[in-house]
């Protein structure tokens, strides 16, 4: 079974720069998440997807974050304008809809953004 | 609001040696407790769960006990070897269905041999 397939693998922009990172979930994962994890933390959730429809954004920095999952399959995560403090590594993930607490998540090998 | 508290790194120790990664936590209701896995260059996997109080989730020799009056999920290995220098991350998810995780700040282990 194939797994989470994330691009680019690195990138490296200036300040106010955009950038914007792919992924495509596990077949049949109803359910997609963006992580922010940023040297030295732990993961932070950015976004939630569940099918097409956003779950929980509540961290997410709309004013230059966005992200898309359209048809429920890949979806895209864009900075614009990129800040020096996005330098992190984005991970996108996801797990079957389905089961109280399962909560399996199956991560891609994360996409690093140097902002210079 | 949930979160996680880990013991800060990094942790060093010798081969075959006994080890403990504290993880306590705070959460309402009847979270799922997890451990995740983060080798050299790789993603992020899990290790183990344990989705209810009393619940013990092993993976590869390591164990970890669900102790609700603590609130505790502290990771634990007998011995460890080379192959196990990673960074370990404690998880929870929330309850009644949202597998939302929310993530430890990690803790780096390196095993010499």
């Amino acid at each position: 079974e194939a797994g989470v397939a994330q691009s680019p693998r690195y990138k490296i922009i200036e300040k106010r720069q955009s950038v914007a990172f792919w992924c495509n979930p596990i077949s049949g994962h109803a359910t997609l998440y963006w992580y922010q994890q940023i040297l030295g933390q732990g993961p932070k959730l950015l976004i939630q997807f569940q099918n097409n429809g956003v779950v929980d954004d509540s961290q997410l920095p709309k004013d230059r974050f966005s992200a898309e999952r359209l048809k429920g399959v890949d979806s895209t995560l864009k900075i614009q304008p990129a800040k020096l403090e996005d330098s992190a590594v984005y991970l996108c993930a996801s797990s079957l809809v389905g089961g109280r607490n399962t909560g399996e998540l199956f991560f891609g090998e994360g996409s690093r953004l140097t902002v210079l | 609001g949930n979160s996680v508290t880990q013991m800060e790194g990094p942790v060093t120790l010798s081969e075959e040696a006994f080890l403990t990664i504290n993880c306590t936590y705070t959460a309402t209701g009847y979270p799922s407790l997890f451990w995740y896995v983060q080798y050299p260059g790789e993603g992020l996997q899990l290790l183990l769960k344990a989705t209810k109080a009393d619940d013990k989730g092993s993976n590869k020799g390591f164990e970890a006990t669900y102790r609700k009056e603590t609130t505790s999920f502290h990771l634990e290995k007998g011995s460890v070897q080379v192959s196990d220098s990673a960074v370990y991350f404690c998880a929870l998810s929330g309850n009644f269905g949202n597998e939302k995780l929310t993530f430890g700040t990690g803790t780096r282990l390196t095993i010499i041999p």
